[in-house]
């Protein structure tokens, strides 16, 4: 089945530091969508990309869709202290008619003030 | 707007007691649903999926199980709760990208 790595695992870094993830797979995707998991909490939808080498922004949180459809990353500058969580990639292949979403395992962010 | 909503928040159960956790979707009709579990806050394991009423579809076989009897309502249960069922367990709806529940958290005694 298909499946994503998403890296690096965990990141401890200081506020005011840019942090960037990736997640790669080994097929094709049509949609790669970013969350965001408070703790305690179910994840949010940061960032949703539907174009191979689409570049997108939201607020300090910039995306891109990789260009061969099988990687993707997400970029946090300048960060602060209600960025804590664990960050998931997701892709889906819509043409598998159930909208079924793949997930990477997640990267645990922390940022010391 | 669509809302998803998911109870109970918290739940203590003992080894060998039933379960159902409830999910209901506002403001949409016909979504497909979805029920993850979340080991010690990593990552998501798709446990069931449903694109209708009474369609169930299993991920993982396990111990738990899924209805849909309405077209909003989602319902996981289990029989006979085991120690390892213990998790975060989500609720999730979409057209194409899912939006999460807030979430139960399970723990079994």
């Amino acid at each position: 089945g298909q499946q994503l790595n998403q890296s690096p695992q965990s990141m401890f870094i200081q506020e005011g530091e840019d942090v960037s993830m990736n997640c790669t797979s080994s097929s094709i995707f049509n949609t790669w969508l970013w969350y965001k998991q408070d703790p305690g909490e179910g994840p949010v939808l940061l960032i949703a990309l539907y174009k191979a080498g689409e570049l997108t922004s939201n607020g300090r949180l910039t995306a891109q869709f990789g260009i061969t459809r099988k990687d993707s990353f997400l970029n946090i500058s300048a960060s602060i202290p209600s960025d804590v969580g664990i960050y998931f990639c997701a892709g889906s292949d819509a043409g598998a008619g159930s909208y079924q979403l793949t997930f990477g395992k997640g990267t645990k962010l922390s940022v010391i003030p | 707007s669509q809302t998803i909503h998911q109870w109970p928040a918290t739940l203590v159960q003992p080894v060998g007691s039933p379960l159902s956790l409830e999910c209901t979707v506002e403001g949409t009709s016909n979504p497909n649903l979805y029920w993850y579990r979340q080991a010690a806050g990593r990552g998501l394991q798709l446990l069931f999926y449903s694109v209708g009423i009474g369609q169930i579809s299993s991920e993982v076989p396990q111990n738990l199980s899924a209805s849909r009897p309405q077209d909003r309502q989602f319902i996981l249960s289990s029989k006979k709760l085991l120690l390892s069922d213990s998790g975060f367990y989500l609720c999730a709806w979409s057209p194409v990208f899912h939006t999460f529940g807030s979430g139960t958290r399970l723990t079994v005694v």
